[in-house]
């Protein structure tokens, strides 16, 4: 059965502690995202990453640190320098970044920071 | 402006209504366009693609208007399954192929 997984689902985090997000995908796809939506707001791009061993900064990478070492491992750390990091987390991959790639989602990380 | 736009309602309709939502965007550019339909607290999940010459899936009726960069989603006969928010996604040209969402449309069916 293909699709996105993501660990955990709800995550609780003290302030200055670096958490990680996991994803993982058994679709093959070569693109994977991360983004995160806060109440009120579209999706936001944080990192990206077109093939194994690249990514690229998105919209609001500050504060986030990602790798792509395997093709279906996209995984994500909150640093503490994240000033603002609770929201949901959505990892999302593509079988390309081509513009008539669809993008499929992982079912999402709660994170809240106490 | 924002790249994209829509109206977040929320829109209350009746069971067995037809309804329409519409989204804006601002780059002429812009090469492909998706709705997604999100459930409260879920992901986001493919609803339909937008072709030029618009598309149909059952109930539900996309079309594009690149003069006045709008996208439309139409849907007849309500359902209460349909209650949801619908997200507009536009990619535009480049090499990373950018893709921008939309805030969302907040849908409730009305039994």
């Amino acid at each position: 059965d293909g699709g996105i997984t993501q660990s955990p689902k709800y995550l609780f985090r003290k302030e200055g502690q670096n958490v990680t997000l996991s994803c993982e995908q058994n679709l093959n796809h070569d693109a994977m995202y991360w983004y995160r939506q806060d109440p009120g707001q579209g999706l936001r791009l944080i990192y990206y990453s077109q093939i194994v061993n690249d990514f690229q900064k998105g919209d609001i990478a500050e504060g986030y640190s990602v790798s792509r070492e395997k093709k279906e491992s996209f995984p994500l750390t909150v640093t503490s320098a994240q000033k603002n990091p609770t929201a949901f987390y959505l990892c999302a991959s593509s079988i390309g970044s081509q513009f008539a790639d669809t993008q499929y989602f992982g079912p999402g990380t709660r994170l809240t920071v106490l | 402006r924002k790249e994209v736009e829509q109206d977040p309602g929320p829109f209350n309709v009746p069971e067995g209504a037809t309804v329409a939502f519409n989204c804006t965007y601002s780059n002429s550019a812009s090469q492909s366009f998706f709705w997604y339909r999100q459930d409260c607290r879920k992901e986001p999940k493919l609803l339909m693609s937008v072709y030029s010459s618009g598309n149909e899936d059952g109930r539900f009726t996309a079309q594009l208007n690149r003069a006045s960069q709008y996208i439309s989603l139409l849907i007849r006969d309500s359902k209460l399954s349909d209650s949801a928010t619908y997200l507009c996604v536009v990619k535009g040209a480049g090499g990373y192929q950018k893709v921008t969402f939309g805030t969302g449309t907040k849908l409730q069916v009305i039994p």
